[in-house]
């Protein structure tokens, strides 16, 4: 079945890169996502990568998709402390179903 | 422009009872989607609506578990005979087509006492 595994934790320093990874099974997913969720508020999309793709970048956050190994990864440059939020990786497959990974949780120290 | 919306923002009942909760999409979106997020867990799929009908609803946990969107804009989600393991953070998320763009709302937290 489809699963998305991600690292519970991570803490990095105020303007260090932060990065965070995550691993997923169904090699049928078609798009791979970032969701940003900071206490409570909703979901915030960050962005999302094509699965024909293996890099993205949007200002400071880069995407990076390797198929073979099913892991996609999130760079955070120059984090702040305004980035301390959960983050969770997301797949779609062949269908409409979003499937989360249990969120990774950035503390930003100062 | 409005995001989506979700009501009530917080809702406590008691075990065995009926609750409701309300979506409203961004408007112009056709698909609409309900998840479910307990603590310390990411969000799990419930049902999908693209228009009105209910286009994919596995992920429903049990036939207590019902939702609808009759004019293809508001959805409500109906929860009977409501247990304790079904307090949680109800999201809605809305897309203009696919799911690759939803845009979810701020949740309803249910707590069943």
């Amino acid at each position: 079945g489809e699963d998305v595994e991600q690292s519970l934790f991570l803490s990095v320093r105020e303007g260090d890169s932060s990065v965070i990874n995550c691993t997923y099974t169904d090699s049928s997913s078609t798009y791979l996502y970032w969701y940003k969720q900071e206490p409570g508020a909703g979901l915030q999309l960050l962005t999302y990568i094509f699965s024909n793709m293996d890099m993205k970048q949007d200002q400071r956050l880069t995407v990076l998709l390797n198929k073979k190994d099913k892991h996609l990864s999130l760079r955070i440059a120059d984090t702040q402390t305004g980035d301390s939020a959960i983050y969770f990786c997301a797949e779609i497959t062949d269908g409409q179903n979003f499937v989360f990974g249990p969120g990774t949780r950035l503390s930003v120290l100062p | 422009g409005a995001g989506v919306s979700q009501t009530p923002s917080n809702k406590v009942t008691e075990k065995g009872k009926y609750v409701e909760l309300r979506c409203d999409p961004i408007s112009g979106h056709t698909a609409l989607y309900w998840y479910r997020q307990s603590l310390g867990q990411g969000p799990e799929f419930l049902i999908y609506f693209q228009g009105t009908g209910a286009a994919d609803d596995s992920g429903l946990p049990n036939d207590r578990f019902f939702a609808v969107r009759p004019e293809g804009s508001v959805s409500t989600l109906k929860i009977q005979r409501t247990e304790r393991g079904d307090s949680a953070v109800y999201l809605c998320a809305s897309s203009p087509r696919g799911a690759e763009t939803q845009y979810f709302g701020p949740g309803t937290r249910l707590l069943v006492l």
